[in-house]
């Protein structure tokens, strides 16, 4: 993608392991969000972060931003089966309201 | 209701037909987003509004592609002569957004279209 991207691409593991996704993009953003979107479901929001925060945690989330690197992950800790979905990153930048997504991480957590 | 509200929920149409996809969001989100979700892929930016206007339209593919929010609550997004390579999942989003940057979207269950 010419916006950024994601990996990995697709994630399988063992419940009560963690699952880290990274996100990079090419511009300077405002923010960067993370959203889960269940197979043939809308997407969910999970979590923002702001371009002047580095770490955010939010329950078993933990959500880090280095603007350095263009660069975000996304750490699920004790998998459940249940958080088996795609996972997107999405931003906004400049003064412009237009969110743009990444390419997605498709996380499989086996039971 | 409660929730960003799509309809219909399934389309199937074919080549060369004019499609209407409805998306009805939150009361009192001014901001309203329309995206293009293919199989396996992130959703692909349409458009957005702020209120009646189109902020931004630089993710309409062509000309075939249109969108109106009249009253600044629903929004139509209208596909002329469809094509095969239009099928997708058309996703709408509301939010209320601040004086810089846009916070959370709320999305819809989305509209899948089957261009046969």
């Amino acid at each position: 993608s010419q916006q950024g991207e994601e990996d990995p691409q697709a994630l399988s593991i063992q419940e009560g392991e963690n699952a880290t996704m990274n996100c990079s993009y090419k511009t300077s953003i405002n923010n960067l969000q993370w959203y889960r979107q269940n197979s043939g479901r809308g997407l969910v929001h999970l979590i923002l972060i702001r371009s002047n925060e580095r770490e955010k945690h939010s329950g078993r989330l933990r959500v880090t931003l280095d603007t350095s690197k263009k660069s975000s992950s996304l750490l699920i800790t004790a998998s459940r089966a249940a958080d088996t979905a795609s996972y997107f990153c999405a931003w906004n930048s400049g003064g412009y309201q237009k969110v743009t997504f990444g390419t997605g991480t498709k996380l499989q957590v086996i039971p | 209701g409660a929730g960003v509200s799509q309809t219909p929920s399934n389309k199937v149409t074919e080549k060369g037909k004019y499609v209407e996809l409805r998306c009805d969001p939150i009361s009192g989100h001014t901001a309203l987003y329309w995206y293009r979700q293919s199989l396996g892929q992130g959703p692909e930016f349409l458009i957005y509004f702020q209120g009646t206007g189109a902020a931004d339209d630089s993710g309409l593919p062509n000309d075939r592609f249109f969108a109106v929010r009249p009253e600044g609550s629903v929004s139509t997004l209208k596909i002329q002569r469809t094509e095969r390579g239009d099928s997708a999942v058309y996703l709408c989003a509301s939010s209320l957004t601040g004086d810089r940057g846009t916070g959370e979207l709320f999305f819809g269950e989305g509209s899948r279209l089957t261009v046969l």
